[in-house]
Parts: C-alpha cells; sequence; structure tokens
C-alpha cells in the first residue's frame, strides 16, 4: 500500500494548457514534498519540492500548491510544451535526515503540439 | 556535479542466483536509498541508510538486503534471485533534511 497516492496515472495536454497533477498523504510526520521528472531512460530528477510551512510554491511555470489539513498537494504546469511530456513523481519524506522517502505512482504526461 | 553511478545499465540473471547490485555516489551525501520502479506501480521503497551500517527496511524488502560499509557506497542484494524480481532498479542519494534527492541512470534487470 502506498504512502502516497498519485493521480492521474495519465494526462493528455494541448500546448500552452495547465496540467494539473494532484497527491494525497497519510503520515503527518512527512515534512518536504518534491515533485520529480522522469524522461524515459534517465533517472528521476527534482523539478520543485515544498516545506508543509507554506501553502505554495512557484518557480517559473510550475507551481506547487500545499493543503496541509487536507494532506494534498499538487503540481501545476501553466503554458504546458511538448518538452515537458515526461513522467511526474510526487514524492514525501520524514525521519532524521529525511531519510525515509516515498514516492507516488507517476503520472505520463504527454502535451501535444 | 553530483554523480550517483550504478554499476551497471542491463544485466541478465537465473533464477537462485545471488545478484549483487553496486551504487557509488561521489558527493559525501549522508542518504542513500534503493528503489524499485515497475509501472503502474512507481518507485517503491526497498531499503534506505542514513550512515555507514545503519539501513532501514522500505515497503518492499523482502527477498533483498543490502550494504554499505562506505559512506559513498551502498549495495543492493538480491539472496535468491527470483522472475518477480524483475524491474529497473534506481538508487539515489541526497546530503540531508530538506534537500534533493540525485539518482543514477537505474539498472534494468531481468532475471530468467
Amino acid at each position: 500500500q502506498q504512502q502516497v497516492k498519485q493521480s492521474p496515472q495519465s494526462l493528455i495536454v494541448q500546448k500552452g494548457g495547465i496540467s494539473i497533477i494532484n497527491c494525497a498523504y497519510e503520515n503527518t510526520a512527512f515534512d518536504y514534498f518534491p515533485w520529480y521528472q522522469q524522461f524515459p531512460g534517465k533517472g528521476p530528477a527534482l523539478l520543485i519540492a515544498i516545506r508543509p510551512d507554506v501553502s505554495e510554491k512557484k518557480e517559473g511555470r510550475f507551481t506547487i500548491s500545499f493543503n496541509k489539513s487536507a494532506k494534498q498537494f499538487s503540481l501545476h504546469i501553466m503554458d504546458s510544451q511538448p518538452g515537458d511530456s515526461a513522467t511526474y513523481f510526487c514524492a514525501a519524506s520524514w525521519g532524521y535526515n529525511n531519510n525515509d522517502m516515498r514516492f507516488g505512482a507517476g503520472t505520463r504526461l504527454t502535451v501535444k503540439p | 556535479d553530483v554523480k550517483v553511478t550504478q554499476s551497471s545499465r542491463y544485466l541478465v540473471k537465473r533464477t537462485g542466483e545471488k545478484v549483487f547490485l553496486e551504487c557509488v555516489q561521489d558527493m559525501d551525501h549522508e542518504n542513500m536509498f534503493w528503489y524499485r520502479q515497475d509501472p503502474g506501480l512507481g518507485l517503491r521503497l526497498i531499503y534506505f541508510s542514513y550512515d555507514v551500517k545503519m539501513k532501514e527496511k522500505g515497503d518492499i524488502p523482502e527477498g533483498y538486503s543490502v550494504s554499505r560499509e562506505k559512506k559513498e557506497r551502498f549495495s543492493l542484494i538480491l539472496e535468491s534471485a527470483s522472475t518477480n524480481q524483475t524491474s529497473m532498479y534506481l538508487c539515489a542519494s541526497s546530503l540531508g533534511r530538506w534537500t534533493e534527492a540525485f539518482f543514477g541512470q537505474g539498472t534494468r534487470l531481468t532475471v530468467v
């Protein structure tokens, strides 16, 4: 049973549109919530991350929204581009040095030109 | 640049073999992780380590063990490989609290 639940499993968006991926968790000890992006044949790479003391973090076209009371967080990709086509994973970590990190099942995003 | 290097990109082993997957990081990171990645299941944590000789079980440790004799090296051991361990294995490391985890390229293991 995964500790971080991610949806949708796949997403198709037109170029210029907004992509939204949602995640939910149960363990209230989680205190770091990163999003990773993975291209085929590569390992995941950090895209953006948030700590639970803020409700939103924006970096360029990427925004994390965080709702601590609902135990949910989401990734918004504005003005989606074909180059954004990849698999996105949400994650949550806790523990000494955040050494316990759990991932969602992933969302395969396709941005159509 | 941080580098996490996994010893093999592709590996084919026979059922019952003992398999070693090696991972080395060059940034003096405290934390190291082993995940397996399967379609529709995402990354599932097998084991993690926060210091030399320290290890903790993740979600799916059965059939696996790990070794961390040196800070930079974290090995995943399949004691007796089975076909259901055919998967992509990813190693990662991170410096500490609220920091980015860096991943290796992965090892695609096939057990026949």
